[in-house]
């Protein structure tokens, strides 16, 4: 059974740039059976889907936050990484990780972690 | 983008309800849809994939309907357990767009 954990800074500054990492275990992240992605959810409201990539490193970004977001691989650590850049009070938002098993089945999901956005 | 529209936002239901939400997208999206469920301060949880297959582990009495612009998900006898906010989201127009929610409550 893969799962997924998050790691990163729960306080970070206007316009400095976040950073977080999502461990995986249970199988190898160069899996072609599996896509990653990050998802998140600013408190109290709806889901937001902030990109993806596959095993190979192929990336996809929500073309609204495009110009802010890196997401990458490190297979000798099984990690993949989020990185978004120029936070401002509207990044804070729990933050979760995620195995898609092919394409529109996002099966694992890590627990979240929160990321606040704050002087 | 493609906009997801869920109705109701809530209901109120009863153990033992059949309960039926609905998520309509703004342009057709085949069977691209995924329905989640989400208890408060836990992550969403995967019932239901292309619309109408049911994820492993996930009780039969939730089913999922539809095509093209119009879905439903339903739940045949509300548990206790079913006590949650769900979600429905599009995997077929950038970005990968997710439906309000409905919150499904106690009544």
């Amino acid at each position: 059974q893969v799962q997924l954990q998050e790691s990163g800074p729960g306080l970070v500054k206007p316009s400095e740039t976040v950073s977080l990492t999502c461990t995986v275990s249970g199988d190898s992240i160069t899996n072609n059976n599996y896509i990653w992605a990050w998802v998140r959810q600013p408190p109290g409201k709806g889901l937001e889907w902030i990109g993806t990539i596959s095993s190979r490193g192929t990336t996809y970004y929500n073309p609204s936050l495009k110009s802010r977001v890196t997401i990458s691989v490190d297979t000798s650590k099984n990690q993949f990484s989020l990185r978004l850049s120029s936070v401002t009070a509207a990044d804070t938002a729990v933050h979760y990780c995620v195995g898609l098993f092919g394409a529109g089945r996002p099966r694992f999901w890590g627990q979240g972690t929160l990321v606040t956005v704050s002087p | 983008a493609i906009q997801l529209t869920q109705s109701p936002s809530s209901l109120s239901a009863s153990v033992g309800d059949r309960v039926t939400i609905t998520c309509r997208a703004s342009q057709g999206i085949a069977t691209a849809l995924t329905w989640y469920q989400q208890k408060p301060g836990k992550a969403p949880r995967l019932l239901i994939y292309d619309a109408s297959i049911l994820e492993s582990g996930v009780p039969s009495r939730f089913s999922g309907t539809g095509s093209g612009t119009d879905f439903t998900l339903t739940i045949s006898s509300l548990q206790p357990e079913d006590f949650a906010t769900y979600f429905c989201q599009q995997f077929i127009g950038s970005p990968f767009t997710f439906g309000g929610g409905t919150k499904v409550e106690i009544k």
